[in-house]
């Protein structure tokens, strides 16, 4: 699976759009991004994932360059609910080997 | 729909003990994956059950063990505690090995003194 780089952390106003960056520059063709956040003391939950066109879904859109060496996960209005530490990841959609592998994260503070 | 739920919520025991941890997955769903988040450590992925066979394990020692019951429900077992198993130990569940969209349960804080 290839390997994602986060900014360690980040803050964001309420009510405005939070915009996570992710770098994947050795993805492969077969694998796909996953975004999933965890929010203090709970499980993690996923909240989208996309191979190369722009996905959006009831929490968050996801914007990965034509290239695909990075993507954008966009929170289009951040609420004080959506503090979390927030996870890039890839791997191929039919990984046999089962395990996701979560790195640091972004820490998103949302601020009132 | 109910979620992946987990049992006990906490746990406290001492080294040397012995700890079972609980997980029963989404309805429906017949994988069920163990991850340790230890202090500072980050999530790191623990087994993986299929079908109840053990599919895959992450770099743990042999005292951490599980298995899958029929009704696709899981136990994680870990023998000989050591102080640094301290952590929030979780289990996914998803419908299949395809589908990468893993359920979390809330967790089970295993603390040993």
């Amino acid at each position: 699976d290839a390997k994602t780089t986060q900014p360690p952390s980040m803050d964001c106003a309420e009510g405005r759009a939070a915009n996570l960056p992710c770098n994947h520059s050795t993805i492969s063709g077969n694998e796909y991004v996953y975004w999933y956040r965890q929010i203090h003391s709970q499980g993690p939950q996923y909240i989208i994932h996309g191979l190369k066109n722009n996905e959006t879904n009831e929490m968050a859109s996801l914007i990965i360059t034509e290239d695909r060496k990075s993507s954008t996960l966009i929170l289009p209005h951040a609420t004080l609910r959506d503090t979390a530490v927030y996870y890039c990841i890839v791997r191929a959609h039919s990984s046999n080997t089962g395990k996701l592998i979560f790195g640091q994260g972004t820490t998103l503070q949302v601020k009132p | 729909e109910a979620g992946v739920t987990q049992s006990p919520t906490h746990l406290i025991k001492t080294r040397g003990q012995q700890a079972t941890l609980r997980c029963s997955p989404i309805s429906g769903h017949t994988s069920v994956y163990w991850y340790q988040q230890a202090l500072g450590l980050g999530l790191q992925f623990l087994l993986w059950y299929d079908e109840g066979e053990e599919r895959n394990r992450g770099n743990f020692p042999p005292r951490f063990s599980g298995r899958q019951f029929p009704n696709y429900s899981s136990e994680l077992n870990v023998n000989a505690l050591e102080l640094e198993d301290s952590a929030l130990y979780l289990c996914a569940s998803n419908r299949d090995r395809a589908n990468n969209e893993q359920f979390f349960g809330p967790g089970t804080r295993l603390t040993v003194l």
